[in-house]
């Protein structure tokens, strides 16, 4: 059973243009959802996180929308950058608990 | 102010050799989790310590075990080992004291390969 669905598995998007990753999750006891990037050979590094108390954060270019009630969030990168491919994963975890991967979404960004 | 730190970097065992793969956590962390990313997939969680004990496991067999030292550094064992157990093993850290195990931070990885 797959509890955080992400799509799409590949995006490729423009210089300058808004690249859109989203997520659906099924456990509603989940209260962290953070998104990881990953560039190949490293470790996931922590880009951004919100709790289900608010709908939208912002940090910089990154955006996360969510929407407790359609149990889906998504990531925003606005002006996107050929240095933003990377691979991304949305996640999900309860407190105290570990955290659930996404499988993926594979970033290009066309020079 | 140092990461999380894996070693080794890469590793090359044939079937049924055991491994054992090494994290040091983010300074101040007390908590270390390990998690297995097969190729094209996103990381499964494998076990957590904190304070020296096992607190969570995930769905793998009891071919992979663990330990956590008093400096809060851990080892992952996996024994009999499969092709199938091919994959970067990632170590995270995080604080369970302050309440904010949410936050886990990852190390590089070891990128284990079993022939």
């Amino acid at each position: 059973q797959q509890q955080v669905k992400q799509s799409p598995q590949s995006l490729i998007v423009q210089k300058g243009g808004i690249s859109i990753i989203n997520c659906a999750y099924e456990n509603t006891a989940f209260d962290y959802f953070p998104w990881y990037q990953q560039f190949p050979g490293k470790g996931p590094a922590l880009l951004i996180a919100i709790r289900p108390d608010v709908s939208e954060k912002k940090e910089g270019r990154f955006t996360i929308s969510f929407n407790k009630s359609a149990k889906q969030f998504s990531l925003h990168i606005m002006d996107s950058q050929p240095g933003d491919s990377a691979t991304y994963f949305c996640a999900a975890s309860k407190r105290d608990d570990k955290i659930i991967f996404g499988k993926g979404t594979r970033l290009h960004i066309l020079p | 102010d140092a990461g999380v730190t894996q070693s080794p970097t890469h590793l090359i065992k044939t079937r049924g050799q055991q491994v054992t793969l090494r994290c040091s956590p983010k300074s101040g962390h007390d908590t270390v989790s390990w998690y297995q990313q097969a190729l094209g997939q996103g990381p499964q969680f494998i076990f957590q310590y904190y304070e020296e004990e096992e607190r969570q496991r995930g769905n793998f067999p009891d071919r992979f075990s663990g330990h956590q030292f008093p400096n809060y550094s851990s080892e992952l064992n996996v024994n009999a080992l499969l092709l199938g157990d091919s994959a970067l093993y990632l170590c995270a850290s995080s604080l369970v004291s302050a309440r904010s195990t949410d936050t886990q931070y990852f190390g590089p990885g070891t990128r284990l390969t079993v022939l």
